[in-house]
Order: C-alpha cells, then sequence, then structure tokens
C-alpha cells in the first residue's frame, strides 16, 4: 500500500484537460511544498514532469501544471496528446524519517 | 549529458545477497550536491525509494529496509553501488539508479535493471 493516494485511471479526448490528484496528510503532502510527478510510459524509466509543487524542468510543456490544496496535490495535463497516455506518479517529501514517499501511480488514458 | 547505467544480476537466490552498480557517464559523481539513489519498482507497481547516498558519503535508506541495504560510493570509477542482503520473492523488482538535486527531485535515471529472485 502505497503512502500517497492516487486513483488508479483517469481518461480524456485529445485537447481536452484532465486532473490527477495525490492525497497524503500533514506529514507529507500537506506539510510542505515539495510535491513531484513523474510520467512513466510503458518499458520506460521515470521522467521528471513537476517538481515543488509547480515547478517545469526545462523541456516539460506548459500544459502540464501542478497544484496544491492541504493534503491534496493535483497534476493537471491541458490539450491532451496522444503521446500523455501514460503512467503518472507523485512524490512527496515526508520528513527526516521517511524522507520520500509515492503514489501508487494513475494510468492516464487518452480516448 | 549525464547518463546512469545499471548493472548486475538478473537472477538471485532467495537469502543471498544483490549487488547492482550504476555507472555514470557525461558528468563526474564527485562533482558535488547530488543525492545518487536507488528506487526499485515491484512488477506492475508502483515506485519505492530504497535510499541514496550523498556525495559527503552520508546515507539514508528507507526504514522497512534499512536492516538489508548498504549503498556506497567509487569515486575512482565513478560508480555507485547498492548491496541488498537476505532477498526474497518479494525483492523481485526494477532497480532503477538515479540522480537527484534534491531528495525529491530526479532528474536523470538510468534505464532499469530487472532483478528476479528464484531459486
Amino acid at each position: 500500500q502505497s503512502a500517497l493516494t492516487q486513483p488508479p485511471s483517469a481518461s480524456g479526448s485529445p485537447g481536452q484537460s484532465v486532473t490527477i490528484s495525490c492525497t497524503g496528510t500533514s506529514s507529507d503532502v500537506g506539510g510542505y511544498n515539495y510535491v513531484s510527478w513523474y510520467q512513466q510510459h510503458p518499458g520506460k524509466a521515470p521522467k521528471l514532469m513537476i517538481y515543488e509543487v509547480n515547478k517545469r524542468p526545462s523541456g516539460v510543456p506548459d500544459r502540464f501544471s501542478g497544484s496544491k490544496s492541504g493534503n491534496t496535490a493535483s497534476l493537471t495535463v491541458s490539450g491532451l496528446q496522444a503521446e500523455d497516455e501514460a503512467d503518472y506518479y507523485c512524490s512527496s517529501y515526508a520528513g527526516s524519517n521517511n524522507l520520500v514517499v509515492f503514489g501508487g501511480g494513475t494510468k492516464l488514458t487518452v480516448l | 549529458q549525464v547518463q546512469l547505467q545499471e548493472s548486475g544480476p538478473g537472477l538471485v537466490k532467495p537469502s543471498q545477497t544483490v549487488s547492482l552498480t550504476c555507472t555514470v557517464s557525461g558528468g563526474s559523481i564527485s562533482s558535488g550536491g547530488y543525492y545518487w539513489s536507488w528506487i526499485r519498482q515491484h512488477p506492475g507497481k508502483g515506485l519505492e525509494w530504497i535510499g541514496y547516498i550523498y556525495d559527503s558519503g552520508s546515507t539514508y535508506y528507507n526504514p522497512s529496509l534499512k536492516s538489508r541495504v548498504t549503498i556506497s560510493l567509487d569515486t575512482s570509477k565513478n560508480q555507485f553501488s547498492l548491496k541488498l542482503s537476505s532477498v526474497t520473492a518479494a525483492d523481485t523488482a526494477v532497480y532503477y539508479c538515479a540522480r537527484a538535486p534534491s531528495i525529491v527531485v530526479v532528474t536523470h535515471w538510468g534505464q532499469g535493471t530487472l532483478v528476479t529472485v528464484s531459486s
């Protein structure tokens, strides 16, 4: 059982927007602005898409955005494209004992 | 461009110790300021942080694995390594090595190596 809770699946049509949630506690997501999101295509290594809640690494399209409210972080993908179909994982800093926790992942399907 | 490549045995017997090595190219492991990390992914499942070694030599291990994990750095070979002892079938996973400028920001990943624990 993962420390952070994500919906197992999400979907949207090309051009639409979809939001994936990541729910933790005040000891992780709610306690720090250190939430990251990773995209993983089948058979590939994860790729960093968002860090520190809402920052995009160089090269990541601005269609990807992040936010946080309380103990829940969210990843929004706007203007869905076929290549966005992948698994998405959130992670959060969880303090000096548990350090880093991940969500169970969400499979995004572009219809 | 920094690249990471895992190497090690694909098949390990239960109760044995698995040793994996990550070779870093395109940058020095001694350059400073990075968390050299190991992360695993059980088949069809999510990600699990195993631990890291900072370039100062300090380490952190996931509490659930701490008693069985050792991560070390070999700057002469530009490599870092993972040893996981007393393995069971539950340790069957794809193991990734990674570089993180901060603990929760993994910017560079290896391609991953599948370790299967089976007799």
